[in-house]
């Protein structure tokens, strides 16, 4: 079935470093969506990416669609603590859902 | 405006027992996905609503069900429940059919405790 695999699946780093996940789906993808989950919150839509080989850019925060619609990463530049949580792609395939991928634990030491 | 209001948030049901989970979405959004969170298998899609109309489901047995009422409020049910079925159960609303590529807003959650 369409599965969405997204890694690594935990990361911790220092603050001030800079932290990338990434999510692979096993099909074409209409578009990509980011979320991020605060530990005991519910997951808060970030962005979505909807061309080949769009880049978005929030703040530190930067994501890429990749040319294929396969692909797509998030990038944020020198962390900090108030970017603790688990990053979520979801890949819609052109059906009715999306499919979420694993997610990315992120965890800042300060 | 109001989120999206999911109950209830906490409850403890035991095996062979059944639940029926409520969510109400954000006024207007006539889209409601049911997903259920574990530690092990991240976010999984149960099924959307739209306009009453399932429009799709995963992977789940048949003892998951929902429901969609004219007011786009929602139900899911868990017939026979099993300790497995122990997550966190989030629903999600969008204004329109997901595949417009609407933004998916999610509730807090009920968390679920089968003992």
């Amino acid at each position: 079935g369409q599965q969405v695999m997204q890694i690594p699946q935990y990361q911790h780093v220092q603050e001030g470093e800079d932290f990338t996940t990434y999510c692979n789906s096993s099909t074409t993808l209409s578009n990509i969506q980011w979320y991020k989950q605060r530990p005991g919150g519910h997951p808060v839509f970030l962005i979505q990416l909807v061309k080949s080989g769009e880049v978005k850019k929030q703040k530190r925060l930067t994501f890429q669609f990749g040319e294929a619609k396969k692909n797509s990463s998030l990038h944020i530049t020198a962390t900090q603590t108030t970017d603790v949580g688990t990053y979520f792609c979801a890949g819609n395939p052109g059906t009715y859902k999306y499919i979420f991928g694993t997610g990315t634990r992120l965890k800042v030491l300060a | 405006k109001a989120g999206v209001t999911q109950t209830p948030r906490y409850l403890i049901k035991t095996r062979g027992q059944q639940v029926t989970l409520s969510c109400s979405p954000i006024s207007g959004h006539r889209s409601v996905s049911w997903y259920q969170q574990t530690p092990g298998q991240g976010l999984q899609f149960l099924f959307e609503y739209f306009s009453e109309t399932q429009r799709n489901k995963g992977n789940f047995p048949g003892r998951f069900s929902g429901r969609q009422f004219s007011n786009s409020r929602s139900e899911m049910n868990v017939s026979t429940l099993e300790l497995g079925d122990s997550a966190l159960y989030l629903c999600a609303s969008s204004l329109a059919s997901t595949t417009a590529g609407n933004t998916i807003y999610f509730g807090e959650g009920s968390w679920l405790t089968v003992v």
